[in-house]
Formats: C-alpha cells, structure tokens, sequence
C-alpha cells in the first residue's frame, strides 16, 4: 500500500499553462526527492530536500521549482510548461538510516502539448 | 557522464530459469548498492540492496552480488516467474560522501519471463 502519493496520475496540458504536480507522504520522513524519468533512460534527481525550508537543484538542471513547507508535502510547479518537460515525474522519500532505499510515488505522466 | 551503466536494454528468460542482471558502475566512493523493480505506470519499488563490506546478499528468490574490485554488481532471480516481468533499475549511492545518500541510477534493464 502505498504511503507516498502523487497527484495526477496522467496530466496533458498545453505550452505556457503553469502546472504543479503534488506529492504527499504519510510517513514522516525528512528526506524528499524529485526525479525525472524518460522511457529507457535513468531517473534522474532534479531537486531534493531534506526537510522543512530545505530545497537543493539535483545533478540534472530543470525548470521546475519545489518548496517543502510541511514534511509531508513536496510539490514541484512549471511556470511556464514547454514539449520538453514532456516526461514522468516520481517523487520519492527515504526513511531515516537509509536501508531499504526510497520509497516512491506512482509518478505523473506530463504530457505538454 | 554515467556513473551507472546497465548495458543490456532487455533479457528474456524461461520461466523456472535463472535471470541475471548486470549493473557496472564507474564512482569508487559508491558504497552502497540497490535494485528497483518498475511496472509501468507505476514507481519503482525497492528490491534488495547491498553494502559495499559485502559480498553477497539474498532475499528470497533474489540475490545481489557484488565485486568491488571490477565495479560491477548483479542481480540472480532464481527461479524466473512472469510476474517478474518488469524492468529492473540498478542504483548507486555514496553514503557516507558528500552527496548524502542522493542515489544515482542506472538506464535499467527490461526483463520478461516466458511461461
């Protein structure tokens, strides 16, 4: 069951709307991560916090800005949505000692039209 | 540049075989290692992992080896089912480094299991 949720699921929408992808967890965990993932290719980290009013750029440069004002909510927003953000987008967190990793969200499919 | 290579795109085993997935990575300060399973339309979901003081570590059906010498792990499922069909991500991460356990992934792995 997860414990990390992502809203949408699926979203289309077209070039300059500004969007903002949710992504909440239950679990209290301090560390959040945003990763972009495109069909065959590694995810890849855009942002990444690791509390409350803690917000860090990730190794792959994006567009889309995050804030974390509440442990269990992370959202990431396009200003402005352009055909390259066109991917799917995982939010994940990681619970304290690390073993076992993340745990990730079902993901937004983006589609930018 | 990739610091975790997952240089076979997809496998195909028979059901009741062995899969074995490889993963190769490039960052000496990795010290910790981990396999995702993805579905698609879904998040990946934490497999098994190792440390880099180990050698091996199995759960089940699933066992990860690791040579740290070659920079190169793998994933043995033993026996393959269907349901394993799915594509497997190998990740990377430098716990105790300055990148604080951000994990690096590889490009993963397409497996399919035939009954």
């Amino acid at each position: 069951e997860a414990d990390i949720y992502q809203t949408p699921r699926y979203l289309v929408i077209g070039t300059g709307k500004k969007i903002t992808l949710e992504c909440s967890q239950t679990m209290g965990h301090d560390k959040m991560y945003w990763y972009q993932q495109d069909p065959g290719m590694e995810l890849h980290l855009i942002h990444y916090s690791y509390g409350v009013n803690s917000t860090e750029k990730g190794d792959l440069s994006s567009e889309s800005t995050v804030s974390r004002i509440r442990t269990e909510h992370f959202p990431l927003t396009l200003e402005s949505a352009r055909p390259s953000h066109t991917s799917q987008y995982l939010c994940a967190s990681r619970k304290p000692g690390f073993m076992g990793g993340y745990t990730f969200g079902s993901g937004t499919r983006l589609t930018v039209v | 540049d990739q610091q975790v290579k997952q240089n076979s795109p997809s496998l195909s085993v028979q059901e009741g075989r062995i899969s074995i997935l490889n993963c190769d990575y490039t960052n000496s300060m990795f010290d910790y290692f981990l396999w995702y399973k993805k579905y698609p339309a879904e998040g990946p979901t934490f497999l098994i992992s190792i440390s880099s003081i180990k050698d091996k570590n199995e759960d089940g059906r699933f066992t990860v080896f690791l040579n740290k010498s070659a920079k190169h792990l793998s994933l043995h499922i033993v026996p393959s089912q269907p349901g394993d069909s799915a594509v497997y991500f190998c990740a990377a991460c430098a716990l105790y480094g300055g990148s604080q356990g951000n994990l690096i992934f590889g490009k993963g792995t397409k497996l399919s299991v035939k009954p």
